[in-house]
């Protein structure tokens, strides 16, 4: 089975910088992405990474250890706007099965002012 | 490039009612799936096709069917409306050979509720 796990609910004020943390426990592992959904709108993609280490992209950095199973997503410089979901995803399969995510039930991030 | 676009965005079924919610892209993308979304379950996956005319189902499919007659469409049917089917439904592509990116995309949604 699968099993993606984030924190529900999190809050951080404007100018910070917040972590949420992903863990996984899935039956293979092909990569892992973090999506950012705004309330009433669709996911949109924020990365995707398949080696260790991180990936900085801008205000946003994401973070994976495979051997742990971990991953993070960094948001610094918090805005209004980074107010959201952030939904992790896995790639469990290769070969035929290698578009299907697995997706984790995403952490509610509100910023204060 | 419109991108994934899905109609319609709002709908209202009596249960046992039947319809077919669309789904297009234009991005050439093999890769096509549908997800339905509910407060506290995060996306769940519907049905997904590798291509024209493949089609498999995901972790939630009883209750609707799919096919893929062209690159373009996914359509999902919902064969006879109940209200555990209330639910926002997400249709998503991806992969490009030439861009060699597994990343989704996503359509606006479809809002469903079933009374």
């Amino acid at each position: 089975g699968q099993n993606i796990d984030q924190p529900t609910e999190m809050t951080a004020t404007e100018g910070a910088i917040v972590q949420i943390n992903c863990t996984y426990q899935t039956s293979g592992f092909n990569g892992l992405f973090w999506y950012q959904q705004h309330a009433g709108e669709a996911p949109t993609f924020l990365s995707y990474n398949v080696l260790d280490g991180l990936e900085e992209k801008g205000r946003f950095s994401s973070f994976l250890s495979r051997s742990k199973g971990y991953s993070y997503l960094l948001l610094k410089e918090l805005q209004m706007k980074d107010s959201a979901s952030y939904l992790c995803a896995v790639r469990p399969y290769s070969g035929a099965g290698s578009y299907q995510l697995t997706f984790g039930k995403g952490t509610k991030l509100s910023v204060i002012p | 490039n419109a991108g994934v676009t899905q109609t319609p965005k709002f709908q209202v079924l009596k249960t046992g009612q039947s319809m077919t919610l669309q789904c297009a892209q234009d991005m050439n993308h093999e890769y096509m799936s549908w997800y339905r979304q509910d407060p506290g379950m995060g996306l769940r996956l519907i049905h997904y096709s590798v291509g024209a005319g493949i089609t498999d189902q995901g972790e939630v499919p009883n209750g609707y069917n799919v096919s893929r007659s062209t690159t373009e469409d996914f359509p999902l049917r919902l064969l006879s409306a109940a209200p555990s089917q209330t639910s926002v439904y997400f249709c998503a592509s991806s992969y490009s050979r030439a861009a060699n990116s597994y990343e989704q995309y996503f359509g606006p949604g479809t809002r469903l509720t079933v009374t």
